[in-house]
């Protein structure tokens, strides 16, 4: 069965300061791979999404993920964080052979301060 | 364009009472269909997961069921609610191995 995990529940970090948010997966076939956001009373929405190609995928609001597939991670970055990007992160994976049934990790919570 | 509805959006139950979430989906045929729920600190769980009509996938044993009677409509049931029933639902739907849209989903009270 497929497991996603994200190594940490909650980040602080200031404004300016680089985040990276780690995920990694548990699946040995061929997987998509997905990063949600939930801004506070929002619904969760797509921040970006890799299928396949260059493993570098860049997202919406500056974020993008790296796919390293000998680490089974799909780690998501963004040089400079804002305070607007205060939210709950998750990443997630579904893959064919699994009949694409969708799996989410726990969730990082990351809080920005101005 | 595809639009998702799930109600009610709050709900308060007393312990032992039957539960009825719906959802459904506008602008797509033979969705995936998905009920999670949404703890602090532990993230979407998957509840469950359905590819057709009355073809449900059950993730973790739970007092909860769940039902798909057309194709585009998704029932989270439960005959008599227990309080560790509380929690936030989430439906959602999918197109293959496409990404997800998820509903506003609904915040359960069991009292």
């Amino acid at each position: 069965a497929q497991s996603v995990s994200q190594h940490n529940h909650h980040v602080i970090l200031s404004e300016a300061a680089s985040l990276e948010l780690g995920c990694n997966y548990s699946y040995g076939g061929t997987v998509n791979l997905f990063w949600y956001v939930q801004y506070p009373g929002q619904h969760l929405q797509l921040l970006l999404k890799y299928f396949s190609g260059d493993p570098l995928v860049k997202g919406i609001k500056g974020f993008e993920a790296e796919f390293i597939k000998s680490k089974f991670s799909f780690n998501l970055r963004k040089p400079s964080v804002q305070w607007s990007d205060t939210a709950e992160y998750f990443c997630a994976v579904n893959a064919r052979a699994a009949g694409n049934k969708l799996t989410f990790g726990g969730g990082t919570r990351v809080l920005v301060k101005p | 364009s595809q639009t998702i509805h799930q109600w009610p959006a709050t709900l308060v139950q007393p312990v032992g009472s039957p539960l009825s979430l719906e959802c459904t989906v506008e602008g797509t045929s033979n969705p995936n269909l998905y009920w999670y729920r949404q703890a602090a600190g532990r993230g979407l769980q998957l509840l469950f997961y359905s590819v057709g009509i009355g073809q449900i996938s059950s993730e973790v044993p739970q007092n909860l069921s769940a039902s798909r009677p057309q194709d585009r409509q998704f029932i989270l049931s439960s005959k008599k609610l227990l309080l560790s029933d509380s929690g936030f639902y989430l439906c959602a739907w999918s197109r293959g191995e496409r990404q997800a849209f998820f509903g506003q989903g609904t915040r359960l009270t069991v009292v």
